[in-house]
């Protein structure tokens, strides 16, 4: 069974900084990873989507890359705002079945 | 487009009761999913429908029934309601593989 785990599990920066977190999947034989983002009592939303064939993909100040041999993908966020405080969690798909780390609890200070 | 709906948002029930979770997504999604998440431990499949008129367990079926009614509908149906079923359950949804997962708000259950 895929385990997907996300360290740190919780993380606080001033406004401004540029982070990176990790998450890190036990089996590489993956169809894609996708990182969500999740608002305190809000369901999940997909931030950046990265197929097994990708590198990295981009959106805005968000920066996600893949690195399937060593099972490993890393979220960049640069610049760093307050609106950017939640959970951020990651799911690697096998083409059947999603599997969730248990996310990492973002807070940025103003 | 109102994406993947959930109801109800907040549930209370009784030891035993029983309820039912309703889904619907909008947007022609061939695959359905049902989560719960506690703290601690992520998400955790309880089942999901690959495709209309098929049903499959994931990790933690048990105390939980499903039906895919229709393209659109994916219902939770707890028959005699636990504490240990106490939770916030997402229903999701996929158009294909390789696409992005979107989710619904999600229902908060608690069972006394």
């Amino acid at each position: 069974k895929q385990e997907v785990t996300q360290i740190p599990a919780a993380l606080s920066v001033p406004e401004g900084e540029n982070l990176v977190l990790n998450c890190s999947f036990t089996d590489s034989a993956i169809y894609n990873l996708q990182w969500f983002r999740q608002d305190p009592g809000k369901g999940l939303t997909s931030l950046l989507l990265i197929q097994s064939s990708q590198r990295e993909q981009t959106s805005g100040r968000l920066n996600a890359s893949l690195d399937k041999s060593s099972g490993r993908s890393t979220l960049y966020i640069a610049a760093s705002q307050p609106g950017d405080s939640a959970t951020y969690l990651c799911a690697s798909y096998t083409g059947n079945q999603f599997y969730f780390g248990t996310g990492t609890s973002l807070t940025v200070i103003p | 487009n109102a994406g993947v709906t959930q109801t109800p948002k907040f549930q209370v029930l009784k030891t035993g009761q029983s309820m039912t979770l309703q889904c619907a997504q909008d947007m022609n999604h061939n695959s359905m999913y049902w989560y719960r998440q506690d703290p601690g431990m992520g998400l955790r499949l309880i089942y999901y429908s690959a495709s209309e008129g098929t049903t499959d367990k994931g990790e933690v079926p048990n105390g939980y029934n499903v039906s895919r009614l229709n393209k659109r509908e994916f219902s939770l149906r707890l028959e005699s309601a636990a504490p240990s079923q106490t939770s916030v359950y997402f229903c999701a949804s996929l158009r294909v593989r390789g696409e992005k997962l979107f989710f619904g708000s999600g229902t908060q259950l608690s069972v006394l």
